[in-house]
C-alpha cells in the first residue's frame, strides 16, 4: 500500500506560490516526510524534509499538519524552472541511517507557466 | 549538496551488445549506491542496492545476470546492461550516500537500444 497520496498534476502561474499537498494518513510517530523533485530527464533533487515542525530552506517551505496526516510543500515564488515532478516520501530515521533506498510514488507533475 | 556524476548521459547501442554506465561520487565516499530505472511517464523503480565491496542486492524481477553491478570502490559503481534489447531502453539513474547521510542522485543515463 502506498504511504503517500498526491494529486497527479497541478498548474501554477509564474511568480505565484505553488502549494503541493501530500496525504500520509498512516504515518507513524518516527516517520519523516521528505520531498524530492525531478526535472525532466534529470535525476531527483532533494528539497526538504521534516518530522512535525514546519521547515524552511532556500528552496521551499514544508508545512505539516498538527496530526501529521498531511503536509504541503510551498514554493513561494514559482518560476518556469520549477516545472518538475514532485515526490512526497515518508520514511523513518532508521531507514535513512541504515541506508535503505528511497521508494518513489507517482508524484505530482507541477507545470509553471508564464 | 554532494555531487554524484553519471557517465555517459546518453548512449545508443545495438541490440545484443553490452553497455556500461558509471556512477561516481565526486566529493564524498559512498558506502551505498542505488540503481533505478525509469520508463517514460513512469516513476523511478529501484533495481538494486550495492554496498562497497559486497554483492549487490537486486529487487524482485530484476535479472542479476543481465544487469551486472560492481561497486569496487567507495567512489565508483558501475551498471552493465548485458545483451541489451530494445525493451531495455530506459532512463537509468544512480544515487549514492555516505554513512548517516541522505542519498544524492546522478543526472541519469538515457539508454537507447536499436
Amino acid at each position: 500500500d502506498a504511504k503517500t497520496t498526491q494529486p497527479p498534476s497541478m498548474d501554477c502561474a509564474e511568480g505565484r506560490a505553488a502549494n503541493l499537498p501530500c496525504n500520509h494518513s498512516t504515518i507513524s510517530g518516527n516517520e519523516y516526510v521528505y520531498w524530492y523533485r525531478q526535472i525532466h530527464s534529470q535525476g531527483p533533487q532533494y528539497i526538504i524534509h521534516g518530522l512535525k515542525n514546519n521547515e524552511t530552506n532556500e528552496m521551499a517551505s514544508l508545512i505539516i499538519t498538527e496530526d501529521r496526516k498531511s503536509s504541503t510543500l510551498i514554493l513561494p515564488h514559482a518560476t518556469l524552472r520549477d516545472t518538475a515532478v514532485y515526490y512526497c516520501i515518508v520514511r523513518t530515521r532508521l531507514e535513512s541511517q541504515a541506508g535503505t533506498a528511497l521508494i518513489f510514488g507517482k508524484g505530482t507533475t507541477l507545470s509553471v507557466s508564464s | 549538496g554532494a555531487v554524484v556524476s553519471q557517465h555517459p548521459s546518453r548512449v545508443i547501442c545495438k541490440s545484443g551488445t553490452s553497455v556500461k554506465i558509471e556512477c561516481r561520487s565526486l566529493d564524498f565516499q559512498a558506502t551505498t549506491m542505488f540503481w533505478y530505472r525509469q520508463f517514460p511517464k513512469q516513476s523511478l523503480m529501484l533495481m538494486a542496492t550495492s554496498n562497497e565491496g559486497s554483492k549487490a542486492t537486486y529487487e524482485q524481477g530484476v535479472e542479476k545476470d543481465k544487469f551486472l553491478i560492481n561497486h569496487a570502490s567507495l567512489t565508483l559503481s558501475t551498471l552493465t546492461v548485458t545483451s541489451a534489447h530494445p525493451e531495455d531502453s530506459s532512463f537509468y539513474i544512480c544515487s549514492a550516500r555516505a554513512s548517516h547521510t541522505e542519498a544524492f542522485f546522478g543526472q541519469g543515463t538515457r539508454l537507447t537500444v536499436v
